[in-house]
């Protein structure tokens, strides 16, 4: 089966850029989604389809894949920022996600 | 403005059944391929099962294959998880979505299911 790895934490200082990787075998060839989770709160759609933003989100948010390894990328970091970010991708019927990165903001 | 609403959570011993609901609204229900998603306490995101626009194709997480049941009502715009067989490690809140080309928008509010004596 398919796996997706990513850091347990990354840590950004407030008004910097955050870079949360996502890696997986041959991943470039695949579509990458990802989704913020503020504590105590149902997952939200921040990017997908590698780079895409839905409406709503804010430009901060950016994405890229190529590779081993898809990266959500967040620019001028805010402190609403802090949640966990899961990577997700779709492969032979089975949607995957990878275990989540824990990001602080400060 | 799109609305998933989950119900039917709740405390089952092990080996014992639950059947979850997810009313949709705000959107062409019958249109979506829709999913259950579920958190463990404390733990990630895993992906349980999904099933396609006329109920007619089903996918399964190798975890709860044979035991959970998918399936809709697109007459009345509800999902349903049916789980049998209840074990301590399917203890988590389950989230319904709307699934849209392998990616999952929106997730609703969830609905805790604790398995435990």
């Amino acid at each position: 089966s398919y796996e997706l790895t990513q850091p347990l934490s990354v840590s950004v200082a407030l008004g910097q850029t955050a870079r949360i990787t996502c890696g997986g075998n041959n991943i470039g060839s695949k579509n990458v989604h990802w989704y913020q989770q503020n504590s105590g709160q149902a997952p939200v759609l921040v990017i997908y389809r590698d780079s895409n933003r839905p409406s709503g989100i804010p430009e901060r948010f950016s994405g890229s894949n190529s590779g081993n390894t898809a990266t959500l990328t967040i620019s001028r970091a805010q402190a609403g920022d802090e949640a966990d970010y899961y990577c997700q991708v779709w492969d032979s019927g089975t949607w995957v996600f990878g275990g989540g990165t824990k990001l602080t903001v400060l | 403005e799109v609305q998933l609403l989950e119900s039917g959570g709740g405390l089952v011993q092990p080996g014992g059944s639950l059947r979850l609901s997810c009313a949709a609204s705000g959107f062409s229900f019958s249109s979506y391929a829709m999913s259950w998603v579920r958190q463990a306490p404390g733990k990630g995101l895993e992906w349980v099962s999904t099933i396609s626009t006329s109920g007619g194709t089903t996918y399964y997480a190798a975890s709860v294959k044979g035991r959970f049941t998918i399936s809709r009502d697109n007459s009345k715009s509800t999902l349903y998880l049916q789980m049998n067989s209840l074990r301590a490690e399917d203890t988590a809140i389950y989230y319904c979505a709307k699934e849209k080309e392998g990616w999952f928008d929106p997730w609703g509010q969830g609905t805790l299911v604790t398995v435990s004596t």
